[in-house]
């Protein structure tokens, strides 16, 4: 089955660590994205990529770094610089950046004690 | 940043009954207007990808309107059931990455 993977489900970690999101797609797409959600807030765009090799920053990148070596795969890490790291994170995918449709994760929730 | 809003934030409808949302968005600029449903311990769905002034999309009892010079879209769903529950997001792209509202929760009771 064609789809976007994104593991854990749950994190758990110590303040001050920094922690790595998988994010997986088999969908051929050449556009990926992050995004974190906090309650009452919209999805917000942490870092997309439009194709291997290639990143941009979002709307709030600081404190997060990512990396899209293979076109199937695009890590987020949320580093101890991240002040307020706790949330809900969602990944995406698209044939294309633009006015194509994403396709979603699962997303992962993220808890820094 | 580009603000993109929805309203109404939440809203408690009982079945049978027909609503709909606005998702107001800039109008300089504009590319792409999508509506995704997002249920509850799912991922978001896409419903409509709208990209002409005055386009109009329908799936089933739902249907989106577009008005890309005064900047807003309209969902609407026709006969609400249970199963429409969710949160509806909107997000407007101007090319290359997508804005979102906060979304609109609807909760359609039996």
């Amino acid at each position: 089955d064609g789809g976007i993977t994104q593991s854990p489900k749950y994190l758990f970690r110590k303040e001050g660590q920094n922690v790595t999101l998988s994010c997986e797609q088999n969908l051929n797409h050449d556009a990926m994205y992050w995004y974190r959600q906090d309650p009452g807030q919209g999805l917000r765009l942490i870092y997309y990529s439009q194709i291997v090799n290639d990143f941009q920053k979002g709307d709030i990148a600081e404190g997060y770094s990512v990396s899209r070596e293979k076109k199937e795969s695009f890590p987020l890490t949320v580093t101890s610089a991240q002040k307020n790291p706790t949330a809900f994170y969602l990944c995406a995918s698209a044939l294309r950046t633009g006015g194509n449709e994403q396709f979603f994760g699962p997303g992962t929730r993220l808890t820094v004690l | 940043i580009l603000n993109v809003e929805q309203s109404p934030q939440s809203l408690h409808v009982q079945e049978g009954d027909s609503t709909n949302f606005t998702c107001s968005f800039p109008s300089s600029n504009f590319y792409a207007l999508h509506w995704y449903r997002w249920e509850t311990a799912k991922s978001p769905e896409a419903l409509f990808v709208m990209t002409l002034n005055g386009d109009e999309k329908k799936k089933g009892r739902i249907s989106a309107t577009l008005n890309t010079k005064e900047g807003y879209s309209y969902l609407y769903i026709k006969g609400s059931q249970p199963e429409d529950s969710a949160t509806y997001l909107c997000a407007f792209t101007g090319f290359q990455k997508l804005v979102f509202g906060t979304g609109t929760r609807l909760l359609v009771s039996p």
